[in-house]
């Protein structure tokens, strides 16, 4: 079936520390890649996509690359601060359907 | 203007009682979601609406019914509510596509807690 296993958190990084967190994927097919982020107490809002392989989403200094040989899309910053603490989900959607990762949860000590 | 929005925000009720719970976006899609968020924050869709039809009906108890009157709106009502309901609602409405990786664009969410 189709899946997504994302590194157990919670994270802890100071500010300006590098972020990575693992995703890897199991799916029929090539699906589409999100990831996601939830402030604490909102809704989900789109971080980044990538429609095909080898696609890199952007967006707020975030990075992921849509591997298809190693079925990953880990998610990078270069350099964190305490506004990105916040959980962290990764998806693939097939059909209509988004699969989500259990969520990592990110926090960022100044 | 908010894109998708949930009414109410909280929902707190007793077990037994029959509840539901709103959505309405503004953003021109044709198709919507629910899903269910539990407390270890794990997200599982439950249901999706293109253009009224039901076109995705997960494992989900007969107790939880969606409606959606027209393609802005999907409500969510739960009869006989159990303490195993409790959980974070979040509505979802994306444009209908064959596979190229649309958005889904989320509500603020709807947090149930049943006593």
């Amino acid at each position: 079936g189709n899946s997504v296993t994302q590194m157990e958190g919670p994270v802890t990084l100071s500010e300006e520390a590098f972020l990575t967190i693992n995703c890897t994927y199991t799916a029929t097919g090539y699906p589409s890649l999100f990831w996601y982020v939830q402030y604490p107490g909102e809704g989900l809002q789109l971080l980044l996509k990538a429609t095909k392989a080898d696609d890199k989403g952007s967006n707020k200094g975030f990075e992921a690359t849509y591997r298809k040989e190693t079925t990953s899309f880990h998610l990078e910053k270069g350099s964190v601060q305490v506004s990105d603490s916040a959980v962290y989900f990764c998806a693939l959607r097939y059909g209509n359907k988004l699969v989500f990762g259990a969520g990592t949860i990110l926090r960022v000590k100044s | 203007d908010t894109a998708v929005s949930q009414t109410p925000k909280y929902l707190v009720t007793q077990m037994g009682n029959d509840k539901s719970i709103k959505c309405e976006q503004n953003l021109g899609h044709d198709t919507m979601y629910w899903y269910k968020q539990d407390s270890k924050k794990f997200l599982k869709i439950m249901f999706s609406y293109n253009n009224k039809e039901l076109i995705i009906n997960e494992t989900v108890p007969n107790r939880f019914s969606p409606k959606s009157p027209d393609k802005a709106h999907l409500n969510l009502h739960i009869n006989s509510l159990e303490l195993g309901d409790s959980a974070v609602y979040f509505c979802a409405s994306s444009q209908w596509s064959s596979g190229t990786g649309d958005t889904q664009y989320f509500g603020p969410g709807t947090r149930l807690t049943v006593l």
